[in-house]
């Protein structure tokens, strides 16, 4: 069974406009982290916003935040005032339990901002 | 310095030729990863080193084969792979946490854009 779900393969925006990616998980473990990862087309993942099973209060860095909505298990990325430079593979990501980042990946979304 | 660096960049090699793969950090981080991504496919792991000890495996064939020499390096020796082998090699690290411990994130390099021919 799919552990993260990205059910956006594309997503276009305009530039300095908002864009929401979505994202959703599956777990029966009360401890995880989910993580959001930027790759853009020279392939290293860029790390953005780490969401904690714990964590009261939804993640923010700078334009990125995290829509966290434990209940229905979803994680989405809001990303604000899009730049040209935002167009790239978004990844959704979890990991169970603590200790290693033993990874799980969605199969991404293609964010394209357009000026 | 929040760099994981990995050589070569990209990598084209014969069925029958022996290569390896480096991946380098520097951030004190005591467990490194291994992960293969396909094109248009999210990574997939392939290895977990912890104190530089293997931990995990997913069951890779043995064509692969890792190495932890030292806390910042972390090898990836690769022998008669075959075509379908070809993929972006992508190398991770993190703080190896104890369960409920640190949640910090793992920091890729480039990665490897390898070829198998």
């Amino acid at each position: 069974a799919q552990k993260i779900t990205q059910t956006q393969p594309g997503m276009f925006v305009q530039e300095k406009e908002a864009v929401t990616l979505d994202c959703t998980y599956d777990t029966s473990d009360p401890s995880y982290g989910l993580f959001w990862y930027k790759q853009p087309s020279s392939g290293e993942m860029i790390f953005l916003i780490y969401q904690g099973s714990y964590d009261q209060q939804n993640a923010t860095e700078g334009r990125y935040s995290l829509n966290f909505q434990k209940a229905r298990k979803s994680a989405n990325l809001v990303i604000s005032a899009s730049q040209l430079g935002d167009s790239a593979m978004y990844f959704c990501a979890m990991r169970e339990g603590g200790g290693f980042q033993k990874l799980v990946f969605g199969t991404g979304t293609r964010l394209l901002v357009s000026p | 310095d929040t760099e994981v660096t990995q050589t070569p960049k990209h990598l084209v090699m014969g069925m029958t030729n022996k290569k390896s793969l480096k991946c380098e950090q520097h951030m004190g981080h005591r467990a490194m990863y291994w992960y293969k991504q396909k094109a248009k496919k999210p990574p997939e792991l392939m290895f977990v080193y912890s104190y530089e000890k293997l931990s995990i495996n997913e069951s890779v064939p043995s064509r692969f084969s890792p190495e932890c020499p030292n806390s910042s390096l972390l090898n990836l020796h690769l022998h008669a792979l075959q075509p379908e082998d070809s993929a972006l090699y992508l190398c991770a690290s993190s703080h190896a946490g104890t369960p409920g411990g640190l949640n910090t994130e793992a920091f890729f390099g480039q990665g490897t854009r390898l070829t198998v021919v």
